[in-house]
């Protein structure tokens, strides 16, 4: 158990809806990041928070945004949803050192 | 061409086989991490290093920096070492990772 929980495991949903993943980071990490891991296209950094702001974006597309909280916690949210956004959707927490922990995933289905 | 590579892309061996994976990579980082990921679909860290070699029980990994290289070694491999491994660097923008393809490995008895 890496400390990290993401919430739901499983979402099946329909094209154009929305949708919000949540992350909570392990217990005292500053840092949370969110990957993408699809079929074709593999773990992909999507964007990262540090203390409640934007730090890093990677290939993360416009419908898509994130915020974190003052508990820490993170949300990213999914709009407009396309069949291509079906994928494994991570996060992770990053501490005083360079590690970062993963949390189990969110499956995401897009029908 | 990809940041990162990683050779094999697939790896069948025999159980109690030594077993290494390769990952190149073409930028400069600050650390490279090796993670495994089991069908489940869970991510697990189990190495991050950013100079030469550590150890934890059969995993060992090595880096050479000038070389941009690193390597996972299985030693005495076991069918629950079956998974995917997965070479990731941190070029040192904001610790961001940016992964290989990663390697499944089946260990067989």
């Amino acid at each position: 158990d890496s400390g990290v929980t993401q919430t739901p495991k499983h979402l099946i949903t329909a094209t154009g809806q929305r949708v919000t993943l949540r992350c909570s980071p392990r217990s005292g990490d500053l840092s949370v990041y969110w990957y993408q891991q699809s079929l074709d296209q593999g773990l992909q950094f999507l964007i990262q928070y540090y203390n409640g702001e934007e730090r890093a974006k990677g290939n993360i597309l416009e419908r898509f945004s994130a915020q974190q909280f003052p508990d820490l916690h993170s949300e990213l949210n999914l709009s407009s949803l396309e069949l291509g956004d079906s994928a494994l959707y991570f996060c992770a927490s990053r501490g005083t050192s360079d590690e970062q922990f993963f949390g189990p995933g969110t499956r995401l289905t897009v029908l | 061409k990809n940041e990162v590579e990683q050779s094999p892309q697939n790896l069948t061996a025999q159980e109690g086989e030594f077993i290494t994976i390769n990952c190149s990579y073409s930028v400069g980082i600050s650390a490279l991490h090796w993670l495994q990921q089991h069908p489940g679909g869970g991510i697990v860290s189990l190495f991050m290093l950013s100079s030469g070699k550590k150890k934890h029980g059969r995993l060992i990994a090595t880096i050479n920096i000038q070389e941009k290289h690193s390597s996972l070694h299985i030693t005495a491999s076991h069918p629950r070492d079956s998974a995917v491994y997965i070479c990731a660097v941190d070029a040192g923008t904001a610790s961001k990772l940016t992964f290989g393809t990663g390697t499944r490995l089946q260990v067989t008895l």
